[in-house]
């Protein structure tokens, strides 16, 4: 089964309402999470480094006070996207780190359409 | 640039076919590397790690040229099941951020 749990796997919004996006680590705790986005046809892009009990670190060109982040306990982050708008529909996924490898296990992904 | 560049897909190939995709990365200080596998509107998962001295698992092979900076994968004898998009990512070590190519899509037909 999953180890990396993500919900909702899809939902759809009005423009300027909020969506929360969980993801769960389910085997193990994990003190860093981390939150991508991939629009169509494109690549996953890292968007922030979600950091337990600290604040996120986001990537360049990242708005921190629209994507909301909270890792408040060790098998939980949430992704919060504020206000949001047609142009931040997309795919969202989670990960951390993997159990057994070097690799990086992904939650299944949410996708958000804002209409 | 781009720090991971792929291949540009799509690749069509029939059953059977061998079939292999590039990437080059552009940070010399590369820690780790991966092939993902992604499936239409689906989470990436891992096919397989890549090591220095290179690595099979069944019909897969991964090479890694740390001096060309160059990773690359084969798959033989391809499935149809194989159909997907492939992702080369790259792990800079930087606080474990994973740094992904642009996909290369796959597609084996009958």
């Amino acid at each position: 089964g999953a180890v990396v749990s993500q919900h909702p796997s899809w939902v759809i919004c009005k423009s300027g309402t909020s969506v929360k996006i969980e993801c769960r680590s389910l085997d193990f705790q994990a003190t860093t999470m981390f939150w991508y986005r991939q629009f169509p046809k494109q690549s996953l892009m890292l968007m922030a480094t979600s950091n337990e009990g600290s604040k996120a670190t986001y990537e360049q060109g990242v708005e921190k006070d629209k994507f909301l982040i909270n890792h408040a306990s060790l098998t939980l982050s949430t992704l919060t996207v504020t206000s949001a708008h047609p142009e931040d529909s997309s795919f969202y996924i989670c990960s951390r780190r993997a159990a057994e490898t070097y690799g990086y296990t992904f939650g299944s992904g949410t996708r958000l359409t804002v209409v | 640039r781009k720090e991971v560049e792929q291949d540009p897909g799509p690749f069509n190939v029939p059953e059977g076919a061998t079939v292999a995709f590039n990437c080059t990365y552009s940070n010399s200080a590369s820690q780790s590397f991966f092939w993902y596998r992604q499936d239409c509107r689906k989470e990436p998962k891992l096919l397989m790690s890549v090591y220095s001295s290179g690595n099979e698992d069944g019909r897969f092979t991964a090479q890694l040229n740390r001096a060309s900076q160059y990773i690359s994968l084969l798959i033989r004898d391809s499935k149809l099941s194989d159909s997907a998009t492939y992702l080369c990512v790259v792990n800079n070590n930087q606080g474990g951020k994973l740094i992904f190519g642009q996909g290369t899509e796959l597609s084996v037909k009958p």
